[in-house]
């Protein structure tokens, strides 16, 4: 039972543009939601969170929506660059702290 | 300096083998985790210790035994090797459970 799903497996943009990845879950009791970036031969790195208790959260030029209605949160970058390609995961966590990871969307932004 | 530090990056062994991976981070994090990331690119959760306690055991063989000696450290045991435990393995830490993790680089373990 896959709780965290990411539908998109990969995304190309072009540089400049806005990048829109997207994660849907199932499980209610998730309230904490968190989206990571991963390089090639590296772990995955933190780039930004939000609580269920908020529905927008914004650092920089990255961007999470979540709408718990539709138990949905998205990741918006503007402008997208080069750099930003990666695989991009959404984890989300509740019971227990133990965070659920999607299966990544593999982002390309073309210059 | 490196926050999340696994051993070895890479390690092909045999099957039936026992072999271990070491972890340390130099946060000062009390939780630390294992997750496997398969084929798929799925990253499981396996393990997480609170201040070496374990807190989270998920579904995994108990051929696979977590040891951690202060909670610096986190390290993963696997005995008799199978075909299937070809992944690569990674560390992660956190200040609490749920709270944004630093993963290490990961071990790519390859069974023959």
């Amino acid at each position: 039972d896959q709780q965290v799903k990411q539908n998109s497996p990969s995304l190309s943009v072009q540089e400049g543009r806005i990048s829109i990845l997207n994660c849907d879950y199932t499980n209610s009791m998730f309230d904490y939601f968190l989206w990571y970036k991963k390089y090639p031969a590296e772990g995955p790195t933190f780039l930004i969170s939000i609580s269920s208790i908020k529905d927008k959260n914004e650092d920089g030029r990255f961007t999470v929506f979540l709408n718990k209605s539709a138990k949905h949160l998205s990741l918006h970058i503007v402008p997208s660059q080069p750099g930003d390609s990666a695989v991009y995961f959404c984890a989300a966590s509740g019971e227990a702290g133990k965070s659920t990871f999607g299966d990544g969307t593999t982002l390309t932004v073309k210059p | 300096d490196t926050a999340v530090s696994q051993t070895p990056k890479y390690l092909v062994t045999q099957m039936g083998n026992d072999k271990s991976i070491k972890c340390e981070q130099n946060l000062g994090h009390d939780t630390m985790y294992w997750y496997k990331q398969d084929s798929k690119k799925f990253l499981k959760i396996m393990f997480s210790y609170n201040n070496k306690e374990l807190i989270i055991n998920e579904t995994v063989p108990n051929r696979f035994s977590p040891k951690s000696p202060d909670k610096a450290h986190l390290n993963l045991h696997i005995n008799s090797l199978e075909l299937g435990d070809s992944a690569v393995y990674f560390c992660a830490s956190s200040q609490v459970i749920g709270q944004p993790q630093h993963f290490g680089d990961g071990t790519r373990l390859s069974i023959l």
